[in-house]
Order: structure tokens, then sequence, then C-alpha cells
């Protein structure tokens, strides 16, 4: 089955604690994305990735790292993470065509709580 | 970063009824896609749209690329209580190799039964 597969679904932990969100999709999709989405402001890019080793920030990248070693791969990095990064975090994937836009496929999502 | 202008941010309305929400931006896309989002779940494609005027329907769902290609709206006719969910459109841009991709804000729609 086609998927974007996010682990861990729920997290709880402390701040200044590394974690690491992890994101696979099993399509061989080009471009991969981070997402957080917070009440009242839909959804806001953090980061995304046009193909391995290629990653770029999107409109809220502060606090987070990521990286494309492989192509099914895209892990979402928070080195200390804080409060303010409680969240609902979204991976998506898609094709990248130089013909047609390719709508991107989504994750069940990851709820990070940092106390 | 931007952010498309999306409304209303919420409605509820009696089962039955047809439902009409819309997306404004102040830049072109070239993709205006629409998702549906349930609790506790990720945001899942209803409609994609490719080209400014295009009217596309699935099912009892449609959805128009403005002519403009800085808006879009869905419609949903004879509501049912499963159409309960967060809708959220998306502008698309991709050119020469680049991707990025905007969201709305969100519709919650509310169905009465």
């Amino acid at each position: 089955e086609a998927q974007v597969t996010q682990n861990p679904r729920y997290l709880i932990t402390v701040t200044g604690k590394k974690l690491t969100v992890t994101c696979s999709q099993n399509m061989n999709h080009e471009y991969m994305s981070w997402y957080r989405q917070d009440p009242g402001l839909g959804l806001r890019q953090i980061y995304y990735s046009m193909n391995v080793e290629v990653t770029d920030k999107g409109d809220v990248p502060e606090g987070y790292k990521v990286s494309r070693k492989e192509k099914r791969n895209f892990p979402l990095i928070l080195e200390s993470p804080s409060p303010n990064q409680t969240s609902l975090y979204f991976c998506a994937s898609s094709l990248l065509s130089s013909y047609s836009n390719q709508p991107q496929h989504f994750g069940d999502g990851t709820r990070l709580s940092i106390l | 970063g931007q952010q498309l202008n999306q409304s209303p941010q919420s409605m509820f309305i009696q089962e039955g009824e047809d439902v009409s929400m819309n997306c404004t931006s102040s830049s072109i896309f070239n993709t205006w896609l629409w998702y549906k989002q349930d609790p506790g779940e990720g945001p899942v494609l209803l409609i994609a749209l490719y080209k400014a005027g295009e009217l596309t329907s699935n099912g009892r769902l449609t959805a128009q690329f403005g002519i403009t290609r800085k808006d879009s709206f869905l419609n949903i006719s004879a509501s049912i209580p499963s159409d309960v969910g967060i809708y959220f459109c998306a502008g698309q841009i991709t050119s020469g190799g680049y991707q990025k991709v905007t969201f709305g804000t969100g519709t919650k729609l509310q169905v009465i039964p």
C-alpha cells in the first residue's frame, strides 16, 4: 500500500532533550516536506527536499533540522526542543514532474508536546 | 511566510444542505488543491485543479480554479454527516524543478443530522 509513515505518532518530552521524528515513503517520490499545524494557522511548511541531499527552508524553519540521505526517508530533528514547538507535525511527499504539478500525500501526523 | 485567505473559518449546516468555501491569494498559482482532514489523521486530497477556469467534480464535490489564478472555490452538495472535518485549500507552484505549496487556514465543517 502506498503510504507516508511517521513515527512516533505521539511524544511528550521535556525542553532541551533532542528528538527525531522519522518519515518514510514507499512511492519513490522525489519531493518530501514537513509541516506543522497549529490552531487557526493551518499548515505551515518547515523544510522541504527536492531530492536526495537537496533540502531547503520553508516558512518556519527556526529550531528544526532535516536530512535527506536516502530517497525514501526525511527525518525531522529538534536539537533543543522548546515549548513553542508543541504542535501537530505532518510529513508529505509527491512526485516532481516538469510537466505537471503533483499533489502531496500526507502521513497521519505526529503530536509533539514539549514541557 | 505567505498564507492563503480561506473562508469561512467554520460553518454549521443541516444535513442535506449545500456548502461553499473559497480561497483567495495575492499570488498566482499553477495548481489549486483541496484537502480534507478528519480528526487524528493527515489531510487527504479531494480535488486537484491544473488550469485556470477548470471546473472539476468528485462525487458531490465540485471545485473551480479561478480565471485570475489567484482563487478557487469548493462546493459540497447535499451534505451528509461524514462530510464533517476541516477542509484546506492549497496553492502550488512548480517551476524548473522548484516546488512551493501554500496552504489556507482551513474551514471547519460541522453537519447537524
